[in-house]
């Protein structure tokens, strides 16, 4: 079975300086790693997904993710952050084989400070 | 603009009520997805559908029963509230085919007491 681990609960950081959101997975087959963000009082939304092709992946907001085998992990990060990047930040895998599901971590907020 | 929509934002219900919450989309999305959030937890898959009439067990599926009668309506009913069913509750769709990205509602946020 598929599983995602957040190890850092809270990550707090002052704008403009750099954030990394790590996210391990452990899974016996292939995975699809997914970043989702949740702004206050909102649902989720997408950030970012790696499906197969470069490690690096880039996706909105600034935000940039690398999906490392050999250490499961596929870390969050983002070079400067701003006060509106306050959130909570999700991790998410979905196994190979044509499955729909997703499996979350637990989330980190992060807190940017002025 | 996707939308996904969900009937209360806020809900507060007794111990032994039925409870209905309702998710609507407007993507036409085969798949329909049921989570609950809680702290420390993140969020955990009650049911999911992949279509009209079908519907399969997630993660934490005792409790909870669910319903797709309309391609764009999933409902989450819980067929006698208790208060350990306090929580965030999250509706989200998604299109057909594999690893797409997952839509998700505002949320409900149900208090049983």
């Amino acid at each position: 079975a598929q599983s995602v681990t957040q190890l850092d609960s809270q990550v707090p950081v002052f704008e403009e300086a750099p954030v990394e959101l790590r996210c391990n997975y452990s899974s016996s087959v292939s995975v699809y790693l997914f970043w989702y963000v949740q702004y206050p009082n909102q649902g989720l939304q997408l950030l970012l997904k790696y499906l197969s092709g470069s490690t690096l992946v880039k996706g909105i907001n600034g935000f940039e993710a690398e999906f490392n085998k050999s250490q499961t992990s596929f870390h969050l990060r983002k070079p400067s952050v701003h006060i509106s990047d306050t959130a909570e930040y999700f991790c998410a895998v979905s196994e190979g084989g044509g499955g729909n599901k997703l499996t979350f971590g637990t989330g980190t907020q992060l807190k940017v400070e002025l | 603009d996707v939308k996904v929509t969900q009937s209360s934002r806020y809900l507060v219900k007794r111990t032994g009520e039925k409870v209905f919450l309702e998710c609507v989309q407007d993507m036409d999305h085969e798949n329909m997805f049921w989570y609950r959030q809680d702290p420390g937890l993140g969020l955990r898959l009650i049911y999911f559908s992949y279509d009209v009439k079908m519907k399969e067990k997630g993660d934490i599926p005792e409790g909870y029963s669910v319903s797709r009668e309309k391609k764009e309506r999933f409902s989450l009913i819980l067929e006698s509230a208790s208060t350990n069913q306090t929580s965030m509750y999250l509706c989200a769709s998604m299109r057909g085919g594999s690893y797409n990205e997952q839509f998700f509602g505002p949320g409900t946020r149900l208090t049983v007491l």
